[in-house]
């Protein structure tokens, strides 16, 4: 069975330093990672994917991710953390075949403090 | 500009009556979802449908079915409602493809059993 690990419940990060968000994953075969971000009585935004090729992929409003397939690891990170950062983060993976049944982590609240 | 819609923001019903919970897409997507968010404990797949008349369980089934009688539509029915079904739901549509492989989210259904 394939699930997703997210360690953290908040990370509270000052504004203007960096953020790290950590996430790991437990899949048969390749795997399909997401990060999505929620703000308040929303529903999910996509903002980043990793599928293949480049470990460090670059997505939405200034956010990276790191895939590391020895540690089974897909952290989010962010140079520069901003107060309209704060929100809920979702690490996701999908396995690369069969039914595309997409697990998610139990959600990191981001809160950046002015 | 994709979009995922859901038929309510808000529900109230009483235990016992049977639910239905609407979610359109417009996309052609070939995947949906039906999730319900739980603090503390994220995004928990309830089922999903990868054709027409197609469906598989998740990891919480019990006490709902689900319909997918046209591509674009996918229904989250609760049976009997019970105040244990109190949450968010939320319903995702994604592609099979490799390159367009992210979910895309409504904005989430409230359902309040009492």
């Amino acid at each position: 069975a394939q699930s997703v690990a997210q360690p953290e419940d908040q990370v509270n990060v000052a504004e203007g330093n960096p953020l790290t968000v950590k996430c790991t994953y437990s899949v048969s075969g390749n795997p399909y990672l997401f990060w999505y971000v929620q703000y308040p009585n929303r529903g999910l935004q996509f903002l980043l994917k990793y599928i293949t090729g480049d470990n460090l992929v670059k997505g939405s409003y200034g956010f990276e991710a790191e895939f590391n397939k020895s540690q089974t690891s897909f952290h989010l990170k962010k140079p520069s953390a901003l107060v309209s950062d704060s929100a809920l983060y979702f690490c996701a993976v999908r396995a690369s075949g069969g039914y595309q049944k997409v697990t998610f982590g139990t959600g990191t609240k981001l809160q950046v403090i002015p | 500009d994709v979009k995922v819609t859901q038929s309510s923001r808000y529900l109230v019903k009483r235990t016992g009556e049977k639910v239905f919970l609407e979610c359109v897409q417009d996309m052609d997507h070939e995947n949906m979802f039906w999730y319900r968010q739980d603090p503390g404990l994220g995004l928990r797949l309830i089922y999903f449908s990868y054709d027409v008349k197609m469906k598989e369980k998740g990891d919480i089934p019990e006490g709902y079915s689900v319909s997918r009688e046209k591509k674009e539509r996918f229904s989250l029915i609760l049976e009997s409602a019970s105040t244990n079904q109190t949450s968010m739901y939320l319903c995702a549509s994604s592609s099979p493809g490799v390159l367009n492989t992210e979910a895309f989210f409504g904005q989430g259904t409230r359902l309040t059993v009492v």
